[in-house]
Formats: structure tokens, C-alpha cells, sequence
């Protein structure tokens, strides 16, 4: 059974604060997808960014970073200077194997005030 | 711009009423879900389809059903509606042959009263 933990509930800053959102997963599949999804107040799902469990280096795209560390089973989200524009639920989730179906954590709820 | 659309952004029903909520996809996705979202429970999925009619259960598929009749389809049926289905309804879409990210459509919030 797959597993997503994402401990922080919420989370609040002050813009140009940086954020890092955690996610730990459980899996026994040897081959799995990790993703991140951001929810912004207008309610639809954007999807950020797919990993694959075979390659661990780490991703910046932009303002955004991804940690992927497979001995901690972890693949952390870091914002970069956080701005108002980046208020959302973000989702870690998983799927294993060839299994299309994604698991997702709970989600963290993240603000950033002016 | 390719898009998931779900029919009904809010819906308010009665207890015991048979709900229907569609989802439409323009992608050729082979892949359709239909998730529930709560606080502090994130996404539970519901149910899913790899194919026309086809369907498999999810995590949480007591008191729902589903059709998929069409490729760019796919219903989620509430037989019979209770409070406890009150929710935001979250139906997505993905292509086949590998693990992609899901495109979602921007959800149907539920009221049943």
C-alpha cells in the first residue's frame, strides 16, 4: 500500500520568506512517481513536478526546488522568496509501479502575507 | 488549451436524492478519476476508469457508482445521498502507457442537506 505523510498543516510567512513544504512516503514497489500538486483558492489542482524513484538529482525551476532523498523517503518542496501569488494547498502524491492511480497526502496549506 | 470540465461547480441536494456528476475531458485520455477532497484528509479516491466501461474501485467507493460510456466521459453517481457525502468532488484525467500527472478539473463542491 502506497503512503503519503505531509506533517505540516499550515504554514504562514511574510512574502520573500522561504518555504519548505515536506512530504515522506511509504512504498514497497521498487519502481514509483512522486509528484507535487499546488491548489490555488480558485479550487483546480496544477500539477508541478513528477519524479521517478530511479533518479534523484535534485530540480529548480525558478523560484521553486525539489529535495528528493530516497534513504529518508522524502521529497521536500522549497519556495524561494516567497510572494503572495504562492498562497495554495500544495499536495505531495504517489504512485507505484505501473499503477496509474495516485495517492496524495493531506496537503499543506501555505500563506504568504504582505 | 485542453481542459477537464466538470458540469457543476456548486450543487446543493436533499438526502436520499440520486445525484449524477459529469466530467468531460478534450484530451483522448485513457485514464479518468474521481477523487473526494476533505480537510485534513487530502484526496481519497473514489473511482477510476483505464478504458471505456471500465471501472475500478478506489479507496472509498461505498455509495457511489460510475459510467463511462464514452471515452471522454466519465460519471460518478451518488445512489442515494447523504450528509456525510457532502464534499468537493474532484474528477481528473491522465493519458495511458505511463505514469503521468493528472489534470484536474476545477472540482464540484457538494452540498447535501
Amino acid at each position: 500500500a502506497q503512503k503519503v505523510t505531509q506533517a505540516q498543516t499550515e504554514i504562514s510567512v511574510v512574502e520573500k520568506e522561504d518555504v519548505t513544504l515536506d512530504c515522506v512516503y511509504e512504498t514497497r514497489d521498487t519502481t514509483y512517481y512522486l509528484f507535487w500538486y499546488k491548489q490555488p483558492p480558485s479550487g483546480e489542482l496544477v500539477f508541478l513536478i513528477r519524479r521517478n524513484s530511479f533518479d534523484e538529482q535534485n530540480e529548480i525551476s525558478g523560484r521553486y526546488s525539489w529535495n528528493f532523498q530516497k534513504s529518508t523517503s522524502s521529497f521536500n518542496f522549497t519556495i524561494t522568496a516567497s510572494q503572495v501569488v504562492d498562497s495554495a494547498v500544495y499536495f505531495c502524491a504517489l504512485s507505484g509501479g505501473g499503477d496509474y492511480k495516485l495517492s496524495f497526502g493531506a496537503g499543506t496549506t501555505v500563506t504568504v502575507r504582505a | 488549451d485542453v481542459k477537464v470540465t466538470q458540469s457543476s461547480r456548486y450543487l446543493v441536494k436533499r438526502t436520499g436524492e440520486k445525484v449524477f456528476l459529469e466530467c468531460v475531458q478534450d484530451m483522448d485520455h485513457e485514464n479518468m478519476f474521481w477523487y473526494r477532497q476533505d480537510p485534513g484528509l487530502g484526496l481519497r479516491l473514489i473511482y477510476f476508469s483505464y478504458d471505456v466501461k471500465m471501472k475500478e474501485k478506489g479507496d472509498i467507493p461505498e455509495g457511489y457508482s460510475v459510467s463511462r460510456e464514452k471515452k471522454e466521459r466519465f460519471s460518478l453517481i451518488l445512489e442515494s445521498a447523504s450528509t456525510n457525502q457532502t464534499s468537493m468532488y474532484l474528477c481528473a484525467s491522465s493519458p495511458g502507457g505511463t505514469v503521468h500527472g493528472y489534470t484536474f478539473g476545477s472540482g464540484t463542491r457538494l452540498t447535501v442537506v
